[in-house]
């Protein structure tokens, strides 16, 4: 069982806005950065965000991180068809000792 | 450029030994740890541990302390995940990264390929 919580899936048409939510704890996203990870199908996964907000060089503005207490969201604008893919949160749980992940949450553009 | 270049799939039988290369480029070394990730078929990532390139300090996932062994030869630039004993749930997809940041602040910045390890009887 995954420490972070992701939904499963989310779903929009293209041009729309999706957002993903990643719920954790005092522990973990409470007080350590969260980073972002997208997997398209049949590829590594691939960092679309740090230090919850910082989007890495070559990394679109329609990708955005935000973080509110214990939770983080991911941030889509302008969905595409090449966005399907599986995204996944991390982050340092402290009581842990340890790195944990969302479960992942698979995006379709309807 | 940054290349995590891992090595070809394997199949192998429950109880076989396994060790799994990833030859790591285009950055200053002893900056950043080298990871494991493993990936199960269908589920999400879960980083198994990290190696510092500089002194090949370790430090393991609880989840993985004593199933793995990580190791590296600085000279030819090559991380290594090693199994003694392989199970039929070792069967996943595992991919090397590197570490950008430490402790609080991490984040998993270039990820290889990945090598699809196969332990079936």
């Amino acid at each position: 069982q995954p420490v972070l919580t992701q939904p499963p899936s989310v779903s929009a048409v293209p041009g729309q806005k999706v957002t993903i939510s990643c719920s954790g704890s005092s522990s973990n996203i409470g007080n350590n950065y969260v980073s972002w990870y997208q997997q398209l199908p049949g590829t590594a996964p691939k960092l679309l965000i740090y230090d919850d907000n910082k989007r890495p060089s070559g990394i679109p503005d329609r990708f955005s991180g935000s973080k509110s207490g214990t939770s983080a969201t991911l941030g889509i604008t302008g969905l595409q068809t090449g966005d399907e893919a599986d995204y996944y949160c991390g982050t340092l749980d402290s009581s842990l000792s340890d790195a944990v992940f969302g479960g992942g949450t698979k995006v379709t553009v309807l | 450029e940054v290349q995590l270049v891992q090595s070809g799939a394997e199949v192998k039988k429950p109880g076989e030994s396994l060790r799994i290369s990833c030859k790591y480029s285009g950055y200053m070394f002893p900056s950043y740890w080298i990871g494991w990730v493993r990936q199960m078929p269908g589920r999400g990532l879960e980083l198994m541990g990290i190696i510092h390139p500089g002194d090949s300090q370790t430090r393991y996932s609880p989840s993985f302390q004593g199933q793995v062994t990580m190791s590296l030869d600085q000279s030819i630039t090559t991380a290594y995940l090693q199994w003694s004993s392989l199970k039929a749930s070792d069967t996943a997809r595992y991919y090397c990264v590197r570490q950008y940041g430490y402790g609080g602040n991490f984040c998993l910045d270039y990820w290889g390929q990945g090598t699809l390890v196969t332990v079936s009887s």
